[in-house]
């Protein structure tokens, strides 16, 4: 099994520019997340997905916007790339409920907007 | 809103000397507590996952407590090795299923 996959791996924008990250998961997981990791802080949610067609705000959701058109795949679009959104993004999956299962990552996009 | 401490920021040791990480919250409403290990440019993976009502997990040299009350957990490493060098994370599951992540303690073990 490949977990969580997440592509691309890197990515440079200018800023106005658009683009969507993908994540993709096999394990058949309910739940997916998007976070992003900045210099000498932990991982803050972005937005999260509890079952296909479905998404809700995480806690820094500003800027972005997400799909879950599929169950195996969750979307993170950047609609007009800042340069304050330079950061690692990950993506993670859950069979349920964060408060009973444990989440598994991928290993990161890294994104650098100039 | 829900706030983790990791203490210290980074930790340097001797080959085989055995280690704590801390970890805090201020809202001690969790549901669970994990700890993961992130190595540099890689993703996170899981180490142990406690829930609110464990007091303990052990997975091999590791060891994490969970004291919900007083809005503490610490990771234990038993022997360390220069392999176990990485980010540690510790992150708690609140209200609205979300985690809440630490900044993370990096640590370095010197052969």
């Amino acid at each position: 099994n490949a977990g969580v996959t997440q592509t691309p791996k890197f990515r440079v924008l200018k800023t106005g520019q658009s683009m969507t990250l993908l994540c993709a998961q096999d394990m058949n997981h309910e739940y997916m997340y998007w976070y992003r990791q900045d210099p000498g802080m932990g991982l803050r949610l972005i937005h999260y997905s509890v079952g296909e067609g479905t998404t809700a705000k995480g806690e820094v959701p500003d800027g972005y916007n997400v799909s879950r058109l599929k169950k195996q795949n969750f979307l993170l679009g950047l609609e007009s790339a800042a340069p304050s959104q330079t950061s690692v993004y990950f993506c993670a999956s859950s069979y349920s409920w964060t408060g009973s299962y444990e989440q598994y990552f991928g290993p990161g996009t890294r994104l650098t907007v100039t | 809103k829900q706030e983790v401490t990791q203490i210290p920021a980074a930790l340097s040791v001797p080959e085989g000397e055995n280690l704590v990480l801390n970890c805090s919250f201020t809202d001690s409403a969790i549901y669970n507590l994990q700890w993961f290990r992130q190595d540099p440019g890689k993703g996170l993976t899981s180490l142990l996952l406690i829930q609110s009502s464990q007091r303990e997990q052990t997975s091999g040299r590791l060891n994490a407590s969970l004291d919900k009350s007083s809005g503490r957990s610490t990771l234990y490493i038993a022997a360390s090795q220069p392999g176990d060098s990485a980010t540690y994370l510790c992150a708690v599951t609140g209200a609205g299923n979300m985690l809440t992540f630490g900044g993370g303690t990096r640590l370095m073990v010197k052969p």
